[in-house]
């Protein structure tokens, strides 16, 4: 099945630190998700993007709809330890009602 | 508000043995539904979606089969079951007629075939 390019595919990073994720298609899209997952249990939306450069946040999350509605990215400052699990972006094809996600960002946050 | 529920947490069957997981939405109305599966420490793959009663599309070829009897019930369905079919299952549902709407999930059922 098709699958979105995200990267990087991990990261450990320092508490404090800002981190930055992006995940990119070969299609357009008119909507943009992020979502976190934590073990064993369901991805929990963080951020939507529904326009072409359109930046929006939530917290110390900020998430942008590319220009060319082929990209998007994710930006978390001042990581804490709670910011550990696995970040997927998630995005809709024009003219359909499916979401395809792409292959995750495993986030380790060292204290 | 609108919940998603999906059953069972957890799932231990013998290869061959049938297979039946549900979910259903509660308040809202036209939902659309769909069933995700993630293996160990991937993506998740879109295996079916549905946009009405008894309207499935299938994303993938595989052993499973989807089914919506009733408007806000998606059940996921096989009558033999493999060993690839091990995996963790995650019902989805989104506003129906919205086109700008986002995607909420259930909590997932692990299953495993031994």
């Amino acid at each position: 099945g098709q699958q979105l390019n995200q990267s990087p595919q991990s990261m450990f990073i320092q508490e404090g630190e800002d981190v930055s994720m992006n995940c990119t298609s070969s299609s357009i899209f008119n909507t943009w998700l992020w979502y976190k997952q934590d073990p064993g249990e369901g991805p929990v939306l963080l951020i939507a993007l529904y326009k072409a450069g359109e930046l929006t946040s939530n917290g110390r999350l900020t998430a942008q709809f590319g220009i060319t509605r082929k990209d998007s990215f994710l930006n978390i400052s001042a990581s804490i330890p709670s910011d550990v699990g696995i970040y997927f972006c998630a995005g809709r094809p024009s003219g359909t009602y499916k979401y395809i996600f792409g292959t995750g960002t495993r986030l380790k946050v060292l204290a | 508000s609108q919940t998603i529920h999906q059953w069972p947490a957890t799932l231990v069957q013998p290869v061959g043995s049938p297979l039946s997981l549900e979910c259903t939405v509660e308040g809202t109305s036209n939902p659309n539904l769909y069933w995700y599966r993630q293996a160990a420490g991937r993506g998740l793959q879109l295996l079916f979606y549905s946009v009405g009663i008894g309207q499935i599309s299938s994303e993938v070829p595989q052993n499973l089969s989807a089914s919506r009897p009733q408007d806000r019930q998606f059940i996921l369905s096989s009558k033999k079951l493999l060993l690839s079919d091990s995996g963790f299952y995650l019902c989805a549902w989104s506003e129906g007629l919205e086109r700008n709407t986002e995607a909420f999930f259930g909590q997932g059922t692990r299953l495993t075939v031994v």
